[in-house]
Parts: structure tokens; sequence; C-alpha cells
């Protein structure tokens, strides 16, 4: 089982659309959790981070964790077509200084 | 605000060639730096890491390999490229102290033929 898995997609949504962005990991040691926006040909960009279980919002972005289910989302709220690119999914475990990152989710977003 | 400089941003190559990538930093000082690697459909693969001047560890055993020689110069390379070192090249850092802020250059598309 992979550390870290994450739903490649692609996924297709219409402008406007909630938009659900899920990874899951099987090692418990993970502590932070952050998601990267990466543009076509382009370097990832840090959206958010959190370090604990519950809601972080940013705007139209929200970061979900449970530690419980070792399960993180992100959600997107009124998306838009410049919403259009890969999400990526990464995780951090206590006192490393390492990342690992899930596959990415394609996500395109209709006009 | 931190930048990180890559260049070039493509490259082909014939396999068998050497390769020298290189990636500095601005605006933060003692960053951690690191390489890693895209590969289509595979996500993202960290090669190598660095705390400091002259300090590498590697992640992946392979033909190629990192040096550090300036605080804020990061250095990735190889004397005998592979076909199956192509992919996109990032250089990322993480300012010293800002935990869990990596950030990513804009990366170099190497191509080996």
């Amino acid at each position: 089982q992979k550390e870290v898995e994450q739903d490649p997609g692609p996924l297709s949504v219409p402008e406007g659309a909630i938009v659900s962005l899920n990874c899951t990991y099987s090692n418990s040691a993970f502590q932070y959790f952050m998601w990267y926006r990466q543009y076509s040909r382009k370097g990832p960009e840090l959206l958010m981070y959190t370090y604990s279980s519950g809601n972080k919002e940013d705007g139209r972005f929200t970061a979900q964790v449970d530690k419980s289910s070792k399960y993180i989302s992100l959600f997107i709220r009124d998306s838009q077509p410049s919403d259009s690119a890969t999400y990526l999914c990464a995780m951090r475990k206590g006192g490393s200084e390492k990342l690992v990152f899930g596959k990415g989710t394609k996500l395109t977003v209709n006009p | 605000s931190q930048t990180i400089h890559q260049w070039p941003a493509t490259l082909v190559q014939p396999v068998g060639s050497p390769l020298s990538l290189e990636c500095t930093v601005e605006g933060t000082s003692n960053p951690n730096l690191y390489w890693y690697r895209q590969a289509a459909g595979r996500g993202l693969q960290l090669l190598f890491y660095s705390v400091g001047i002259g300090q590498i560890s590697s992640e992946v055993p392979q033909n190629l390999s990192a040096s550090r020689p300036q605080d804020r110069q990061f250095i990735l390379s190889s004397k005998k490229l592979l076909l199956s070192d192509s992919g996109f090249y990032l250089c990322a850092g993480e300012p010293w102290g800002g935990y869990n802020e990596q950030f990513f250059g804009p990366g170099t598309r190497l191509t080996v033929l």
C-alpha cells in the first residue's frame, strides 16, 4: 500500500460547481498536510496547509483533515475556469525534512 | 518573498551526455533545498535534499548527484544521461523556520534522446 493515495482523475466540472479533491494515507505519523496547485508546465504552488483535524478556510478553498480516518480533502467553492490545474496533496511526518506527495488530480472547470 | 530560479526551462540532451541543472534562491537564508523529478502519471519523486552547504541527502540511488556549493545554490548533475532520466525537474526551497512552506521553481523539462 502506498503511503499517500490520490485519485488522478481527470475531473471535469461546470463553472460554479463545488469541487471535492481527496487523499488518503496509511501512516499515522503524518502530522502536516498541504495542498498544492500546479498549472500545466509550471512548478507547484502552495495553496494551504493544515496541522490539526478539522477545517481551514481561505477564500473559496477549504482544507479538511480527518486524522482518525487518515483522509484529507480540499473543497473549492464557486469553481472558475482559472482553477483548472492539477492538485497535489502532500504530507509530512513530524521532525522530517521531507514531503510525501500524492500523484495529483487533474481538474478541468468548463465555462 | 522567496523566489526560486531554475535554468534552462527546456533541455534536449543525447544519451550519455553530461547534465548540470542549477537552482538559486532569493529572499531567504539557510533554506532547506530539494530536487524533485516529475514524470507523467508518477507524481513528484524526491531525488535529493540539503539542509546546509555541502550537506546532501540522496533519496534515490541512480546516476544523478547533487551539490550545494553556496547557501542559496543547488546543482543537479549527471556524468552520463540515460533515457530514463527524462522528466520535469523541480527545485524547491523551504525557508529557515518556515516549516511546511515549501515553494517551487518553474522547473526544467529534460528530454534525453
